[in-house]
């Protein structure tokens, strides 16, 4: 069964740095979309792509991110100059169309020390 | 604005016994409502979903929901629970015209011998 993947699988990196996390949704999927899982706390949208620009995105996802689809297959996020209050699991999810059901990934645990 | 609110933070159940996590939603149109599982260290896992139609939706690994919208309520239901059910449980919303899934808190489910 097709699956979205997601490299790598945790990530550590110190405050300032640019991090770019992975996601390859799945292959027929047009919708692509990142949340991010604060610990102990609910999963939140951040942004959703659709034909190579952003659809819709959350007050979270201010300047500091940024999303692309540099190939055919691969989705990324990018923080450029992460907090530490960015520490958190990112969930990539995709989706065949608009308003249908959203297939998420593992998950990148990210830890910004 | 949409929200979810999932009552019991933790439950507690038999092996065996029945289960039922609560969901209930705000939003003014027909929403679109999902149930996600998440295992630890693993991804959201679609158990089922809630489009239009039949109120009364079945998903995978033996769970079942029913759409009650005078009560703005999604329960998961399940008869008999096995060890393999304990995780955390997110009920969450949709809704026609945007792709953002808006998520409850979760509830943590335990399954005691």
């Amino acid at each position: 069964e097709p699956e979205v993947t997601q490299t790598p699988s945790h990530q550590v990196t110190q405050m300032g740095q640019e991090v770019i996390l992975r996601c390859v949704p799945i292959s027929n999927h047009l919708y692509f979309y990142w949340y991010r899982q604060i610990l102990g706390q609910k999963v939140e949208f951040l942004v959703s792509f659709y034909n190579n620009e952003i659809s819709e995105k959350s007050e979270i996802f201010d300047d500091q991110f940024s999303v692309e689809r540099p190939d055919g297959s691969n989705f990324t996020l990018k923080i450029r100059s992460t907090k530490l209050e960015d520490s958190a699991m990112y969930f990539c999810a995709s989706s065949v169309d608009r308003n249908y059901e959203q297939y998420f990934g593992p998950g990148t645990r990210l830890t910004v020390t | 604005a949409q929200s979810v609110t999932q009552p019991d933070i933790h439950i507690t159940v038999s092996e065996g016994a029945s289960l039922e996590l609560r969901c209930n939603y705000s939003y003014g149109a027909t929403p679109y409502l999902f149930w996600y599982v998440q295992s630890p260290g693993q991804g959201l896992q679609l158990l089922l979903k809630y489009f239009s139609g039949d109120t009364l939706v079945q998903g995978i690994k033996g769970f079942e929901a029913e759409f009650k919208r005078s009560q703005s309520a999604f329960n998961l239901r399940k008869p008999s629970v096995h060890w393999s059910d304990a995780a955390e449980y997110f009920c969450a919303v949709g809704n026609f015209g945007n792709e953002k899934l808006t998520f409850g808190t979760g509830t943590r489910l335990t399954i005691i011998p």
